[in-house]
């Protein structure tokens, strides 16, 4: 089945630092591919997305790109801030398979002053 | 409008109570969701309405009952729930497949 692979962390990393989590799915056919953030206490929000092969996603200083060659989907970020404290859930949504998403594990990243 | 909105952000009840969450979003989207997300866990799909219709529902026990009574408002009635049941309760809303938008979830907490 269709499933997707993160680094589950957590990460610690100090202000300003580069930051990279991991995302690898497995999937037939085409799949679009989502980065979603969850701040504590709150519901899951659109970081960024692709829906194609070498597309890239990009908002708040984070990109993705989606690489079919290594079925990958990596976030990063060139500086990151104490606010982007979060759990990062990479997921995607099957072309053929209706509205069903399929989430990784999320990585929680904690960034310190 | 672009906001999910989900009522009530906090939930406490026994385990005989009844009690109905709420979710409501004014974006156009025929497709809604509820998802249950435990601690340190991805969101667990439960329920897929699309065109007010109950179209997927992942083998989630019956003390669960969704209904959409239009195409803007899903609820999630709940009755007989385990404490195991508490979690934080998502909904979501999305047009033609395309990505999800999220409430910021009820609470839950079963005693």
């Amino acid at each position: 089945g269709d499933s997707v692979t993160q680094m589950e962390g957590p990460v610690t990393l100090s202000e300003e630092a580069f930051l990279t989590i991991n995302c690898t799915y497995t999937a037939t056919g085409y799949p679009s591919l989502f980065w979603y953030v969850q701040y504590p206490g709150e519901g899951l929000q659109l970081l960024l997305k692709a829906t194609k092969a070498d597309d890239k996603g990009s908002n708040k200083g984070f990109e993705a790109t989606y690489r079919k060659e290594t079925t990958s989907f990596h976030l990063e970020k060139g500086s990151v801030q104490v606010s982007d404290s979060a759990v990062y859930f990479c997921a995607l949504r099957k072309e053929d398979y209706g509205q069903n998403f399929v989430f990784g594990p999320g990585t929680r990243l904690s960034v310190l002053p | 409008d672009t906001e999910v909105t989900q009522t009530p952000k906090h939930l406490v009840m026994g385990m005989t109570n009844k009690k109905s969450l709420k979710c409501e979003q004014h974006m156009g989207h025929r497709a809604m969701y509820w998802y249950k997300q435990k601690a340190k866990k991805p969101p667990e799909l439960m329920f897929v309405y699309s065109y007010e219709k109950l179209s997927i529902n992942e083998s989630v026990p019956s003390r669960f009952s969704p209904e959409c009574p239009n195409s803007s408002l899903l609820n999630l009635h709940l009755h007989a729930l385990q404490p195991e049941d508490s979690a934080l309760y998502l909904c979501a809303s999305s047009h033609e497949g395309n990505e999800q938008f999220f409430g910021p979830g009820t609470r839950l907490t079963v005693l």
